[in-house]
This record gives structure tokens, C-alpha cells and sequence, in this order.
């Protein structure tokens, strides 16, 4: 069945260093979507990519998809303490199924 | 104001006894989901439903069940809870393949 790979599992890093986690499918992916989930919180949608090798940027945070739509990374400028969490890719694949990677939860150090 | 509710958000019960977790959207998705999170296991899809009457196995569906007779509600039903079945669990909906929405979370302890 469809699998996606994440990692790392975890990240310390110092504020102000920047972070990168990175998603890979065993399948092709209609769409990838990016979450992120506070300590004691739900999931939170940030970002969703649809199109070969396309990348987006939210402040901070530049998300990539890649050319064979079957990997995907989320890069985060100069953390800051409020970028603490666990982020998630999801991706979609036949039938819709959407599959969560394990996550990689991100410690900041100020 | 758009949500995803769940309830109960935390429940302790014993083996064998039947619960039943409800989850309603009120944003008229037609896409639903129920997810459980168990440390450095991520988000675990059980069972989804891409629309009224129209469910399917996710990769961990084994000791629950499901139902979506309207397109607002998606009961996850435990019908004889185990110890192995005590985790977070989490409801999600969305347009499509769109973003996904998700409710608070119920947390299960099954003694």
C-alpha cells in the first residue's frame, strides 16, 4: 500500500538555525499538504502543492514538491520559538487515500 | 464559525464495553476521516468517507466501525474496546482532497 516516508523524527535546533524535514512516497501523489501541530493541539493545514516541482513560501517556511510528485520538503528560515511543533506532509494517492508521515517534531532552543 | 467537533474529548473505559466517538462538521464537506496518534507513530488513518453512505478502510480499520448516514456526521464506533486501542484520536474533513480540517481530539484510555 501506499507509504510515506518523513523524517527526521526529531529536530533540536538552536533559535535562529534553520530546519529542514523532508517527506518521500513509495507512490506518485495527486497533491502533498503540509501540518503542523502545537504540543497538546490538533493538526493544523499550512500548505497543500498540486504541481510537479512546485515550490511555495509563506514567510518563513518554503515548501517544495518534487518533479516526480513522490517527494516533498518544508524549510524553515531563522526558527523562532513559535516555530515548536510536529509537522506533518500528507499525501494523496489512489483513491484519495490520504497518508500522514510520522512527523518530525521540531524543538527550538532560545 | 467553521469546526469540526468530536465528543467526548476524553473518555477512561473498560474492555468490552461499546462506545461510540461522535464527529460533526458543519462546513458541508463531503470528505471525512478518522485518524488515531500514537507516539512515533504518527497520524494513522482507521476509516474514511468521500461522501453520505460511502465509507472505506483506511490502514489501521481493525476493532472499529463507521457509518455516515448524513453528510454532517461520522460516528467512529468501538464496539468491544482493548488496552491496544488507547490513543488520540482525531476526526477530519474537507472539500475533496483539500485541506483537511480537524476536530480537537478525543483522548481514549481503555483499561
Amino acid at each position: 500500500g501506499q507509504q510515506v516516508m518523513q523524517i527526521p523524527q526529531y529536530q533540536h535546533v538552536q533559535e535562529g538555525e534553520d530546519f529542514t524535514t523532508y517527506c518521500n512516497s513509495s507512490t506518485t501523489l495527486s497533491n502533498i499538504q503540509w501540518y503542523k501541530q502545537r504540543p497538546g493541539g490538533h493538526p493544523v493545514f499550512l500548505i497543500q502543492l498540486v504541481k510537479s516541482g512546485e515550490v511555495k513560501k509563506q514567510k518563513r517556511l518554503t515548501f517544495q514538491f518534487g518533479e516526480a510528485k513522490k517527494n516533498s520538503s518544508l524549510h524553515i528560515t531563522a526558527t523562532q520559538t513559535t516555530d515548536v511543533g510536529t509537522y506533518f506532509c500528507a499525501g494523496t494517492g489512489g483513491y484519495q487515500k490520504v497518508t500522514f508521515g510520522i512527523g518530525t517534531k521540531l524543538q527550538v532552543i532560545p | 464559525e467553521a469546526q469540526v467537533t468530536q465528543n467526548p474529548r476524553y473518555l477512561i473505559t473498560v474492555t468490552g464495553k461499546k462506545l461510540t466517538v461522535t464527529c460533526s462538521q458543519n462546513m458541508n464537506h463531503e470528505y471525512m476521516s478518522w485518524y488515531r496518534q500514537d507516539p512515533g507513530l504518527g497520524l494513522r488513518q482507521i476509516y474514511y468517507s468521500m461522501n453520505v453512505e460511502v465509507t472505506d478502510k483506511g490502514d489501521v480499520p481493525e476493532g472499529y466501525k463507521v457509518s455516515r448516514k448524513e453528510k454532517r456526521n461520522f460516528p467512529l464506533i468501538l464496539e468491544s474496546p482493548s488496552p491496544n486501542q488507547t490513543s488520540l484520536y482525531f476526526c477530519a474533513s474537507s472539500f475533496g482532497t483539500g485541506e483537511l480540517f480537524f476536530g480537537e481530539g478525543s483522548r481514549l484510555t481503555v483499561l
